[in-house]
């Protein structure tokens, strides 16, 4: 039971670059969010999901696109890469259809955009 | 105010010894809480749940305070291992499947 995972552990993108952050998750939860963490802040809700084709934006959506195909992934996509864009990005997932259950963290991804 | 503060520390402390954050939220209706912990450049991961009760588990106690609108975390002997950020999670104002992150407390215990 390997929980949540991330792909890549770091990225650095130059201004303008797409690409996409990977995440799973076999625990067979239906909730599904991406969070960023910038220094001094809280994790911010970027986009989340509750279940297979459904998604919804978050607190910070704007430059990300998800989809969710199946209830294991969750991809989230940089769209044209910003400076702005530069945090830690956590995949998170738990059971039920909503966060107030336990969510399980991805070990995260670094990106520095320059 | 806004949905979640927290005094962003860093708390240092010696070991063994006690040592309380506190976390305000704005949410009235807000029935359930979480404490979440987070070690250096590594992922949160839940410490505690929160309700009308409260909750102790071991060393570490939380507790809520619904008419001043703050929960609590009380760690009593505190050890090195305990080093860490702690987030505070609070149901989000407009919705009732998303929770707000606290922007968290630092602690550092001291040998």
């Amino acid at each position: 039971n390997a929980g949540v995972t991330q792909t890549p552990k770091f990225q650095v993108l130059k201004t303008g670059q797409s690409m996409t952050l990977q995440c799973a998750q076999d625990m067979n939860h239906e909730y599904m969010s991406w969070y960023r963490q910038d220094p001094g802040m809280g994790l911010r809700l970027i986009h989340y999901s509750v279940g297979a084709g459904i998604t919804d934006q978050g607190e910070v959506p704007n430059g990300y696109n998800v989809s969710r195909s199946t209830t294991e992934d969750f991809p989230l996509r940089l769209l044209s890469a910003a400076p702005s864009q530069t945090s830690v990005y956590f995949c998170a997932s738990s059971r039920g259809q909503s966060s107030y259950n336990e969510q399980f963290f991805g070990p995260g991804t670094r990106l520095t955009v320059l | 105010r806004k949905e979640v503060e927290q005094d962003p520390g860093p708390f240092n402390v010696p070991e063994g010894a006690t040592v309380a954050f506190n976390c305000t939220y704005s949410n009235s209706a807000s029935q359930s809480f979480f404490w979440y912990r987070q070690d250096c450049r590594k992922e949160p991961k839940l410490l505690m749940s929160v309700y009308s009760s409260g909750n102790e588990d071991g060393r570490f106690t939380a507790q809520l305070n619904r008419a001043s609108q703050y929960i609590s975390l009380l760690i009593r002997d505190s050890k090195l291992s305990d080093s860490a950020t702690y987030l505070c999670v609070v149901p989000e104002k407009t919705s009732y499947d998303k929770v707000i992150f606290g922007p968290g407390t630092s602690l550092s215990v001291i040998p």
